[in-house]
């Protein structure tokens, strides 16, 4: 049974870069794709994008020109950057990794930009 | 983007009852489409995947159907384990998009 778990910062300031890392256990991270998410109440549910096993990579088109998405196949985990954060990315956010859905989640990780 | 649009946004439901939900999406998305439920401070839980497949260890109360443009989700006999938040979503073509969610709640 494959388990995510997010770490990271949960308060950043307007401006800097939020990171973020997923660490991935009961499973090799050298398959499948590895996804984020956000959730925030104005918003919903926002798919920010996904690394593919192989490194390819595919991100939302409305943060695109902010969003990093890495794997760190030594470490089994994946982490994501999102650079010139403002409120609207205040957001719990989600690794989860796509097999036939979105099958496995992490816990969430709520991070606040303020400052 | 590919909107996802879910209806009803709410509904009030008892124990036993059967409860429909309907995602429409802009566009044909075949059967590349998801369901998840989500209970607050939880993250969301794949129930129903390529539109009809039940994920393993889900009940058999939980069906989902349809394909193109209207797709549904069905809870026979709802349980009160059920109560919560439902939410489409298509991976048909990137951005991946999801519904606004259905809340069911007690009547």
């Amino acid at each position: 049974q494959v388990q995510l778990q997010e770490s990271g910062p949960g308060l950043v300031k307007p401006s800097e870069t939020l990171s973020l890392t997923c660490n991935v256990s009961g499973g090799s991270i050298s398959s499948y794709y590895w996804s984020w998410i956000r959730q925030s109440p104005g918003k919903g549910l926002e798919w920010i994008g996904y690394i593919y096993y192989s490194g390819s990579t595919n991100y939302n088109p409305s943060l695109k020109s902010r969003v990093t998405i890495s794997l760190d196949r030594s470490k089994n985990q994946y982490s994501l950057k999102l650079s010139s954060v403002t409120a609207a990315d205040t957001a719990v956010y989600y690794c989860a990794t796509a097999v036939a859905g979105l099958d496995y989640w992490g816990q969430g990780t709520l991070v606040t930009v303020s400052s | 983007d590919i909107q996802m649009t879910q209806s009803p946004s709410s509904l009030s439901a008892s124990v036993g009852d059967r409860v429909t939900i309907t995602c429409r999406a802009s566009q044909s998305i075949s059967t590349y489409l998801n369901w998840y439920q989500q209970k607050p401070g939880k993250a969301p839980k794949l129930l129903i995947y390529a539109a009809s497949s039940l994920q393993s260890g889900v009940p058999s109360r939980f069906s989902g159907s349809g394909s193109g443009t209207d797709l549904t989700l069905t809870i026979n006999s709802l349980q009160p384990e059920d109560f919560a938040t439902y939410y489409c979503q298509q991976s048909y073509s990137t951005p991946w998009t999801f519904g606004q969610g259905t809340k069911v709640d007690v009547k």
